[in-house]
């Protein structure tokens, strides 16, 4: 079956960087692409870019745009968040969701089971 | 950007009723060429990931029990709980993906009356 196992919680001060890592398994890794979606306590959730399993490509919202780098690693089949200049407003937990094909215009099939990044002094 | 907007914020329905929920967008998400809506409903329940119940609007996905139903096209979008039960207690959230950024809508509560 179709698992999304995430890394564990963070704590980080502001300014640092945060990699979050999404191991996939239960398919091939390379015929899907990887989404990654934010949730900040109360708000909705707001997604942060893809990455295509297959040849790396990367779309990125314009709001993180400079701030987020998605990354994968295929031997591993796993894909990679890393998010960087972190601020209080960046505490949330972060999801990794598969879409079943490699365009990225597909519903979001399997998700992993979150990580929560908590940023603080 | 597209912006989803859902009605209502909170929705308390009794059980064996239906629950109806409203996803509207800012713009069409109805790709002609292929005439697909790229709307997509999801549940979440507290402390879980979202769930996909319903994709290209009116598909529901495999497992999904059939009193989930997803209708309209274009900009105007309903989510249908035909006959509620408790386990359907959760935050139900329309997406696009139509295109880029993905949007979600705020999503709506369902609560038991």
């Amino acid at each position: 079956q179709v698992q999304l196992v995430q890394s564990g919680a963070e704590v980080k001060e502001p300014g640092a960087s945060v990699k979050v890592s999404c191991k996939a398994s239960g398919y091939t890794f390379t015929s899907s692409a990887v989404h990654w979606v934010r949730q900040a306590p109360g708000q909705r959730l707001e997604w942060m870019g893809w990455i295509n399993g297959d040849n790396g490509n990367t779309k990125y919202s314009q709001k993180f745009q400079g701030r987020v780098t998605i990354t994968r690693d295929t031997s591993a089949s796993t894909a990679y968040m890393e998010l960087s200049s972190l601020r209080s407003e960046d505490t949330a937990v972060y999801y990794c969701a598969r879409s079943s094909g490699n365009n990225g215009y597909e519903p979001f099939d399997y998700w992993g089971q979150g990580t929560l990044v908590t940023v603080s002094s | 950007d597209i912006v989803m907007t859902q009605s209502p914020d909170s929705l308390a329905v009794s059980l064996g009723e239906r629950a109806t929920v409203n996803c509207k967008s800012s713009s069409s998400v109805l790709y002609s060429s292929n005439n697909k809506n790229y709307l997509a409903w999801y549940q979440q329940k507290p402390g879980q990931p979202p769930k996909l119940l319903i994709y290209w609007a009116s598909t529901r996905e495999s497992g999904v029990p059939d009193r989930f139903s997803g209708s309209g096209s274009g900009t105007d979008f309903t989510l249908t709980i035909s006959t509620l039960q408790a386990e359907d207690v959760a935050v139900y959230y329309c997406q696009q993906y139509y295109n880029t950024p993905r949007t979600f809508g705020q999503g709506t509560k369902l609560e038991i009356k």
